[in-house]
């Protein structure tokens, strides 16, 4: 069974820590993504990588970071946390499309407050 | 990337047949159509993939007209387990989920 594992399902951290959201995937999957869902607003992609040690930033990567150091991980890093960043943040990796489908696998989701 | 357009909401009613409509006027020659369901407090998952005509699984069923210019989701016999957010997205850049649809089924 195909696995997208985030570290922690509840976080609550306090203003101005340094946070760090890990993502791991068992599928051999070449492309990963990071996104934050809040009320309303749908889910917004914040940086996502089509390797390791490659990362490009989505639509709102303002004061966030990320790491791929190993094709499996991806790691999402707030550097100073702040309370709007209080959100929902999901992880999804992807195959490359060789042939037939490519589906996106996602996470069970990190609810972090940040107070 | 193409862009999509699809209804904000659509409401129905248990044993009816939901249809929902994507536009995608830029749709690249080499894109697949990919629409992912998402329940409240969970990630989005997979329904059903299509490049043109028709894809149908156990799920869901893909209707591609010949321009790709659209795309419609058609869900047999809806029930309130079907009640959630329904996205549609084009090709294999980075994946962009607007709004959605939030389909509401209603006894």
């Amino acid at each position: 069974d195909v696995k997208v594992t985030q570290s922690s399902r509840y976080l609550v951290k306090r203003t101005g820590e340094k946070v760090f959201l890990e993502c791991v995937q068992d599928m051999d999957h070449e492309n990963m993504f990071w996104y934050r869902q809040d009320p309303g607003l749908g889910l917004r992609l914040i940086y996502f990588s089509y390797d390791v040690k490659m990362k490009e930033k989505g639509d709102i990567p303002e004061g966030y970071s990320v790491s791929r150091e190993k094709k499996e991980r991806f790691s999402l890093i707030l550097e100073s946390a702040s309370t709007n960043q209080t959100s929902m943040y999901l992880c999804a990796s992807r195959p490359e499309r060789t042939f037939g489908r490519t589906e996106a696998f996602f996470g069970q989701g990190t609810r972090l407050t940040v107070v | 990337l193409a862009k999509t357009t699809q209804p904000i909401s659509m409401d129905s009613y248990e044993g009816q047949e939901v249809n929902i409509t994507c536009s995608h006027n830029n749709i690249a020659t080499n894109d697949y159509i990919t629409w992912y369901q998402q329940f409240p407090s969970q990630g989005p998952r997979f329904i059903i993939q299509g490049y043109k005509t028709k894809v149908t699984n156990e799920v869901a069923s893909l209707f591609i007209p010949a321009d790709r210019k659209s795309s419609t989701l058609s869900l047999p016999r809806v029930s309130l387990s079907d009640t959630a957010v329904y996205y549609c997205l084009v090709g294999d850049g980075p994946m962009r989920f607007g709004a959605g649809t939030r389909l509401t089924v209603k006894p």
